[in-house]
């Protein structure tokens, strides 16, 4: 069965900090992995897709990385605002036509 | 990104009645698109694969004489959830994958809220 795996479960963090959410999947051979957020009530919102053959993708203050040998994507967010709060989900594919298998989230709060 | 669409965002309804919700992909056509559902602070659950000319495939426990999905054309899906109880209140969320780009990205809806009373 695949899992997924996000660390921490919650985080408050005061308004500038840069910050670093951890999701870990049982099964390395992923197609893609997508970050997404989640603000209350409302829908996902995509961030950042990794394909199985790249590291990293970079979009304005976030970062994610992926390491599929070992398991592991990370997404780095810099100089965090107050509208960064909200739950960030990280979502692996396991082929082509394979739905998203989701972690439980990280729920961030950034303080102003 | 691509943008997904869900009508209505929500609905209150009496116990017993069906509501048809509908998922569409504004800018982009897809063969496939998913229906989720999530409970408060729980993550989304997969409940089924629509697929674009053929049968819905559900998910282990999902009832599909419950929750009728048909998905007639490239850029609309539709979750109708029969005779429907107070345990089925909950947030349905729609996402579609856009095979235009590079990966199969995902794009959800802003979901509905449905609370059957």
């Amino acid at each position: 069965k695949q899992e997924v795996t996000q660390i921490p479960a919650a985080l408050s963090v005061p308004e500038g900090e840069n910050l670093v959410l951890n999701c870990s999947f049982t099964d390395s051979a992923i197609y893609n992995l997508q970050w997404f957020r989640q603000d209350p009530g409302k829908g996902l919102t995509s961030l950042l897709l990794i394909q199985s053959s790249q590291r990293e993708q970079t979009s304005g203050r976030l970062n994610a990385s992926l390491d599929k040998s070992s398991g592991r994507s990370t997404l780095y967010i810099a100089a965090s605002q107050p509208g960064d709060s909200a739950t960030y989900l990280c979502a692996p594919t396991y082929s082509s036509a394979r739905q998203l298998t989701f972690g439980s989230g990280t729920q961030l709060t950034v303080l102003p | 990104g691509a943008v997904v669409s869900q009508h209505p965002s929500r609905v209150i309804c009496k116990s017993g009645t069906s509501v048809k919700i509908e998922c569409r992909s504004l800018d982009f056509q897809a063969t496939t698109m998913f229906w989720y559902r999530q409970f408060p602070k729980k993550s989304l659950m997969l409940m089924a694969t629509s697929n674009e000319g053929s049968k819905a495939t559900y998910e282990q426990g999902v009832e599909k004489d419950k929750f009728l999905i048909n998905h007639a054309s490239l850029t609309l899906s539709t979750l109708t959830v029969t005779s429907a109880h107070p345990e089925d209140s909950s947030f349905y969320i729609c996402s579609a994958r856009d095979t235009g780009t590079s990966g199969n990205e995902q794009f959800f809806g802003p979901g509905t809220r449905l609370t059957v009373l």
